[in-house]
């Protein structure tokens, strides 16, 4: 049983634009929920994360927008560059926190 | 660097053969957790220590791996007889998971291959 469902699988975007990445999950006991990035032969790497408690949560280019009710929760990439070309996974915990249940990941290429 | 180190970062044995990756966590960190990831997929639990302690084992797990985490600090995982099925990314991540903070930070893997 998959936790948490994330689309699209591939995503093609032209500099300058917008990149947006989508999660939903079933598990309401879920209270954290982080974005990792991930490159070729590098392990993933923390994003930006955000708690239920808020709707949304901006850091530099990255926003976490989040629906309670919906229980989806999605990541946007503004002014998106060739270097954010990589693979994202949404990501949330177990209800003890003992470890994440990952989406299947979205890759990512940014068009020069 | 103050990051989660594994080592080896790349592994090629035989199918048969025991295989054995360490992973040293960031230092202040309690929680060490170790995930397998195949390709086109996300990582998957293995298994967490608090601590020295093994707190939990995923069903993925089988009785051919073992990990151990003695006195708390670097943690290694052993693949017993492995088998073609078991090339995959191995990650170590590891968090420290006091109050409110929980958030898990991922070592660059070990890559194995199984011939």
């Amino acid at each position: 049983q998959q936790q948490v469902k994330q689309s699209p699988q591939s995503l093609i975007v032209q500099k300058g634009g917008i990149s947006i990445i989508n999660c939903a999950y079933e598990n309401t006991a879920f209270d954290y929920f982080p974005w990792y990035q991930q490159f070729p032969g590098k392990g993933p790497a923390l994003l930006i994360a955000i708690r239920p408690d808020v709707s949304e949560k901006k850091e530099g280019r990255f926003t976490i927008s989040f629906n309670k009710s919906a229980k989806q929760f999605s990541l946007h990439i503004m002014d998106s560059q060739p270097g954010d070309s990589a693979t994202y996974f949404c990501a949330a915990p177990d209800t003890g926190a003992n470890n994440l249940f990952f989406g299947t990941g979205t890759r990512l290429t940014v068009i020069p | 660097d103050t990051g989660v180190s594994q080592d080896p970062r790349h592994k090629i044995t035989k199918r048969g053969q025991n295989v054995t990756f360490r992973c040293d966590p960031i230092s202040e960190h309690n929680r060490l957790y170790w995930y397998r990831q195949t390709l086109g997929q996300g990582p998957e639990f293995l298994t967490y220590f608090q601590n020295e302690a093994q707190l939990e084992k995923s069903r993925l797990l089988s009785d051919r791996f073992s990990a151990e985490r003695p006195k708390g600090s670097f943690s290694t995982l052993e693949i017993q007889r492995t088998e073609q099925g078991d090339s995959a990314m191995y990650l170590c991540a590891s968090s420290s998971y006091r109050g409110t903070e929980r958030t898990q930070y991922f070592g660059p893997g070990t890559r194995l291959l199984v011939l």
